[in-house]
């Protein structure tokens, strides 16, 4: 089955752009998603890409896809100390939908 | 719109007790999730169905059963409960007619403690 990887930890400046980075391991993989998770919360969707796009803009949000190497990486440009919370990566394949997750990256904003 | 609603919010339970835990969804949608979510270990799929009457099982399901009577309820059951099984839970739904936008909306979580 799908396997999705990613770091635990990120600290950054506020101020600084952040990239947290995942890895999953099946090429199937047709939708993947980057969800946003703030204390005592549950998940919420921050943005997705289809595996036939490279780039996705949106505000300070730049999600980027190396479908070869099996890549996605999530940049926030001009972190705040709002955007403290965990991020995980998920993937789906095509013919499923169901997302499998990461371990989720933890971004610290420092003031 | 309520979206995805988890009850209850928290519990805690003496090992060997038994609970349900209820998830319903008013956004119509097939498929239903339940995922535990242990420090360290992100989301782990307990069980999941694809439609009203069916389940299947998940990553991690043993200890749990689950029910989907109906298209809008998805019940997480722990008939016996261990202290390994103290963990936040959360409930997802996903729509799979939509082809463009299939993304799984989250309930607000159930902290279980077993004791």
């Amino acid at each position: 089955g799908e396997d999705v990887e990613q770091s635990l930890f990120l600290s950054v400046r506020e101020g600084d752009s952040s990239v947290i980075n995942c890895t999953y391991t099946d090429s199937s993989s047709t939708y993947l998603y980057w969800y946003k998770q703030e204390p005592g919360a549950g998940l919420q969707l921050l943005t997705y890409i289809f595996s036939n796009m490279d780039m996705k803009q949106d505000q300070r949000l730049t999600v980027l896809l190396n479908k070869k190497d099996k890549h996605l990486s999530l940049r926030i440009a001009d972190t705040q100390t709002g955007d403290s919370a965990i991020y995980f990566c998920a993937a789906a394949e095509g013919g499923s939908y169901i997302p499998t997750f990461g371990r989720g990256t933890s971004l610290i904003v420092h003031p | 719109n309520a979206g995805v609603t988890q009850t209850p919010k928290f519990r805690v339970l003496k090992t060997g007790q038994s609970m349900t835990l209820l998830c319903a969804q008013d956004m119509n949608h097939e498929y239903m999730y339940w995922y535990r979510q242990d420090p360290g270990m992100g989301l782990r799929l307990i069980h999941y169905s694809v439609g009203e009457g069916t389940t299947a099982k998940g990553e991690v399901p043993d200890g749990y059963n689950v029910s989907r009577l109906k298209k809008q309820n998805f019940l997480l059951g722990l008939e016996s409960a261990a202290p390994s099984q103290t963990s936040v839970y959360f409930c997802a739904s996903s729509s799979q007619l939509a082809r463009v936008r299939t993304e799984a909306f989250f309930g607000q979580g159930t902290r279980l403690t077993v004791v």
